[in-house]
């Protein structure tokens, strides 16, 4: 079965540079959500989009920002990286539709900021 | 083996035995929890699910216990195995109302057997 896609697996950043992550939702998903994990941490929500709409904002800091396109995939976008951001970053969706709601988690992508 | 209290950063139990993972969840108005296994350096892991209208929930060597009196959930690993090693998240659903919401996640146990 399709699971959730997230790319790049690795990203290493320098301070202050930019980075953009993808999550490609499974097919017919209509919700996509991001989380920040630090090392030793429990994952913290960043935000959500339901069909392309952000629908819910947590700890998300002013430097990023994200968007849901046509297709549902979405992307986080990294701006002005601090060493604090080094985490591993995981998408999820889940669907309305779905009676069990469907929460599945991609792969993650770890992100290095030195 | 089994994490006493609200939680326990480790547990530490030996092949075969029983393990229990505790953990206390937040909004009384949650209608849907997820326990989740990851393993180093991958993506949180489903392992079962429980509706808020239910106390008991049982899957393949695990069970999930909901006490909403307590705000309480626990997971149950019968005969534990050296795969499961791991650190588990209890996760709730945020929106008390909708069939989608954001998951906030409990501290995380990590679950280590012993051969």
């Amino acid at each position: 079965a399709a699971g959730v896609i997230q790319s790049p697996r690795h990203l290493i950043k320098e301070k202050r540079e930019t980075a953009t992550l993808k999550c490609y939702p499974i097919p017919r998903h209509d919700t996509v959500y991001w989380y920040q994990q630090g090392p030793g941490q429990d994952p913290q929500f960043l935000i959500s989009f339901y069909e392309k709409m952000q629908s819910d904002k947590g700890s998300i800091p002013d430097r990023f920002s994200a968007q849901q396109f046509s297709d549902y995939h979405s992307e986080l976008n990294m701006s002005s990286l601090e060493l604090g951001d080094s985490a591993l970053y995981f998408c999820a969706s889940s669907s309305y539709r779905d009676p069990n709601y469907g929460y599945t988690f991609g792969s993650g992508t770890r992100l290095t900021v030195v | 083996g089994e994490s006493v209290g609200l939680h326990l950063p480790t547990l530490s139990v030996q092949e075969g035995d029983n393990s229990i993972i505790n953990c206390a969840y937040s909004n009384s108005a949650s209608d849907y929890f997820i326990w989740y296994k990851q393993e180093s350096g991958k993506g949180p892991q489903f392992i079962i699910d429980i509706r808020s209208n239910m106390d008991k929930r049982q899957g393949q060597r695990v069970t999930v216990l909901l006490n909403k009196t307590v705000k309480h959930l626990s997971l149950q690993i019968a005969a534990t195995q050296p795969g499961d090693s791991a650190v588990y998240f209890c996760a709730e659903k945020g929106s008390p109302s909708g069939n989608t919401g954001k998951l906030i996640f409990g501290q995380g146990t990590t679950l280590q057997v012993k051969p």
